[in-house]
């Protein structure tokens, strides 16, 4: 079984400001890792995913994410918040072998502030 | 490449009727995916697919539901008959070898 947690339901920043969103997860098998970010009334983009390369992954936007076993965390880090990045991001799970569908957190709503 | 496409956009329906709902996945795509985002219960699987065959159906709620894939290049989803408790966003993915997956843009059903 897996699971995710987005600790936070709404996160706000100062625009030029470091963006953390954070995301643990649970699972009986190695993990695939991914952030989507859902603006309003629009599909789920892909922002970045793990897929058991490198620890540090670099996505769209300039968002990266760092995969810690150790932790069990796939936290999603932009060092300048910029006005458009306000939306709602979410962190998701997969096995990296078998079942396919993604497990997702329950989200979290960025609030970038002028 | 057009991206997953979904039709309608918007559907409101009454209570008791049978609604449709439409998805073609991206070209080269071998898995396909409907997942329901409602404010209470958040993202969740309904049903996914591979090269056409259902795989898993653990998520879809009972047997109102049901979805189809006839062939490589279209999927639906059907609701007979639909409940209030049936409003919600629904989301049609695609992907190639069930990993990196693709979303279409939605389609946010209404049932009075």
């Amino acid at each position: 079984a897996q699971s995710v947690t987005q600790l936070g339901s709404h996160v706000s920043v100062s625009e030029g400001a470091l963006v953390l969103l954070r995301c643990n997860y649970s699972s009986s098998v190695p993990p695939y890792l991914f952030w989507y970010v859902q603006y309003p009334n629009q599909g789920l983009q892909l922002l970045l995913k793990y897929t058991s390369a490198a620890t540090l992954v670099k996505g769209i936007n300039g968002f990266e994410a760092e995969f810690k076993k150790s932790e069990t965390s796939f936290h999603l880090t932009k060092p300048s918040a910029h006005m458009s990045d306000a939306a709602e991001y979410f962190c998701a799970v997969s096995e990296s072998t078998g079942r396919r569908a993604l497990t997702f957190g329950s989200g979290t709503r960025l609030q970038v502030q002028p | 490449d057009a991206g997953v496409i979904q039709s309608p956009r918007h559907e409101v329906t009454e209570m008791g009727q049978e609604v449709t709902l439409r998805c073609k996945p991206i070209s080269g795509h071998d898995y396909l995916f409907w997942y329901r985002q409602t404010m209470m219960r958040g993202l969740e699987l309904l049903i996914y697919f591979n090269n056409n065959v259902p795989i898993d159906d653990s998520g879809m709620p009972e047997d109102r539901f049901s979805a189809k894939m006839p062939n490589a290049s279209f999927s639906t989803l059907k609701i007979q008959p639909s409940e209030p408790r049936d409003s919600a966003v629904y989301f049609c993915a695609s992907s190639f070898q069930g990993y990196e997956q693709y979303f279409g843009p939605g389609t946010r059903l209404t049932v009075t």
